[in-house]
């Protein structure tokens, strides 16, 4: 079965330390992943998806098919990098179906 | 930069009675899809649409859920007679293409609270 799982509800890290939000997944086939971010009082919108190996807001992703993870990493965090982060799953075998994880809330403190 | 929108904002309603949540996708956009997120806990997938018919549905979209596009721009989520467990925010999506390759664009919600 499909399943996304993100072991920690909240992070918090001094702003210009690095953060890791971690991300694990099951999925019987190659699956995509995704970043979704929540800034307060702002809807879901997607940070980054494995397939596009983009660097955004200096957040990187590597899909990890052996450790089947996918850890959202910045070296540096920012004040404005507070935000609540969904990993996300989907692929052909799961057709037109997405999979979030719980979310994890990060806290970056100045 | 146009956007997915959702109304209203907040329902309120009592148990048994039927809602109608809405949305308006973004226009070019030919994947529609509803999740719900229930207070404290993750968003969960709901129903996907394509080409006027329902793609993908999760076991929480029972047959007190339907969704219709009952007009070219539209897209509707009914619950049929609501129930306590029923109460969550509900997010309206929309996609170009299919959502492994295509960017997901959410609407901001509409929290239903059932008393």
């Amino acid at each position: 079965a499909q399943r996304v799982t993100q072991p920690e509800k909240l992070l918090s890290v001094f702003k210009g330390a690095p953060v890791e939000l971690k991300c694990n997944y099951s999925y019987s086939g190659s699956p995509e992943l995704f970043w979704y971010v929540q800034y307060s009082r702002q809807r879901l919108q997607l940070l980054l998806r494995h397939i596009s190996r983009e660097s955004i807001k200096g957040f990187t992703a590597d899909l990890n098919k052996g450790e089947t993870s996918f850890h959202l990493k910045k070296p540096f965090a920012q004040e404005e990098d507070s935000a609540m982060y969904y990993c996300a799953l989907s692929g052909q075998n799961t057709g037109n179906q997405f999979y979030f994880g719980t979310g994890t809330s990060l806290t970056v403190i100045p | 930069e146009p956007e997915v929108t959702q109304t209203p904002s907040h329902q309120v309603t009592q148990m048994g009675q039927e809602v109608i949540l809405r949305c308006v996708p973004i226009s070019n956009h030919l994947y529609f899809y509803w999740y719900r997120q229930i207070l404290g806990q993750k968003v969960e997938f709901l129903v996907s649409f394509y080409n006027n018919e329902i793609s993908e549905k999760s076991e929480i979209f029972d047959d007190q859920f339907s969704v219709e596009r009952p007009d070219g721009s539209n897209f509707t989520l009914k619950i049929r007679s609501t129930k306590l467990e029923d109460s969550a925010m509900y997010f309206c999506a929309s996609s170009e293409g299919r959502p492994d390759s295509y960017e997901q664009y959410f609407g901001p919600g509409t929290r239903l609270t059932v008393t």
